[in-house]
């Protein structure tokens, strides 16, 4: 089956730096890509949608400033956490969506950035 | 290795129960997730567990067997809208998502 490749799986890094996360679609051309976030026994949070060559669609009350996202092609999208705080500590999800209109969406692993 | 199996398709009839079974292989655990996804759209969230037992929540209930390695969603009461892909997740030891093919539920009149 199609495989989404996100990394790194974990990351600490300390208050006020920034950190990338990627997602990568390895062998299936990604026209979109979703990156959510999700805190412990909640729901997952779309955060943004992403389409190749386009800038990202945010939802509602995600700093599009904090939370860059590139899709700068149809195989990888990346998001980076900007000025990280403690609060950014969570844990993200990419997916990918190829194309047509009846095509699941395929997870990558997840990172769980810590923020210290 | 690290696995998730659940089976890739279910047909079930309207007003009538399914189970969908999940079983898994990780590094540790540390809960599972189920999720749904309507075809072309996002997936959204349904149910944690991290414990053993059956959590309810309406019309669908997540039940997790640690010992086993298993879990089941149960989905009662169906209704036309259910037919989607219902995908599970585990989250191993080191907090990485081990996701399943996902089960294509039809459901019919």
């Amino acid at each position: 089956g199609a495989v989404v490749s996100q990394h790194p799986s974990r990351v600490i890094c300390k208050s006020g730096t920034s950190v990338k996360i990627e997602c990568r679609s390895l062998d299936f051309q990604a026209t979109t890509m979703f990156w959510y976030r999700q805190f412990p026994k909640q729901s997952l949070m779309l955060m943004a949608t992403s389409n190749e060559g386009s800038k990202a669609t945010y939802e509602q009350g995600v700093e599009k400033d904090k939370f860059l996202i590139n899709h700068a092609s149809l195989t990888l999208s990346t998001l980076t956490v900007t000025s990280a705080h403690p609060e950014d500590s969570s844990f993200y999800i990419c997916s990918a969506l190829g194309e047509g209109t009846d095509t699941e969406a395929f997870f990558g692993q997840g990172t769980r950035l810590t923020v210290v | 290795g690290q696995n998730i199996d659940q089976p890739t398709e279910m047909t079930a009839t309207e007003g009538a129960i399914v189970q969908i079974n999940c079983t898994y292989q990780t590094s540790g655990f540390n809960g599972l997730f189920w999720y749904q996804q309507h075809a072309g759209e996002a997936p959204t969230f349904l149910s944690y567990n991290v414990l053993d037992g059956l959590e309810e929540k309406g019309r669908f209930s997540s039940f997790l067997s640690r010992s086993k390695g298993y879990s089941y969603l149960l989905l009662k009461e169906l209704q036309m809208k259910d037919s989607a892909s219902y995908l599970c997740a585990a989250l191993d030891s080191n907090y990485q998502l081990i996701w399943g093919a996902g089960t294509k539920l039809i459901i019919k009149p």
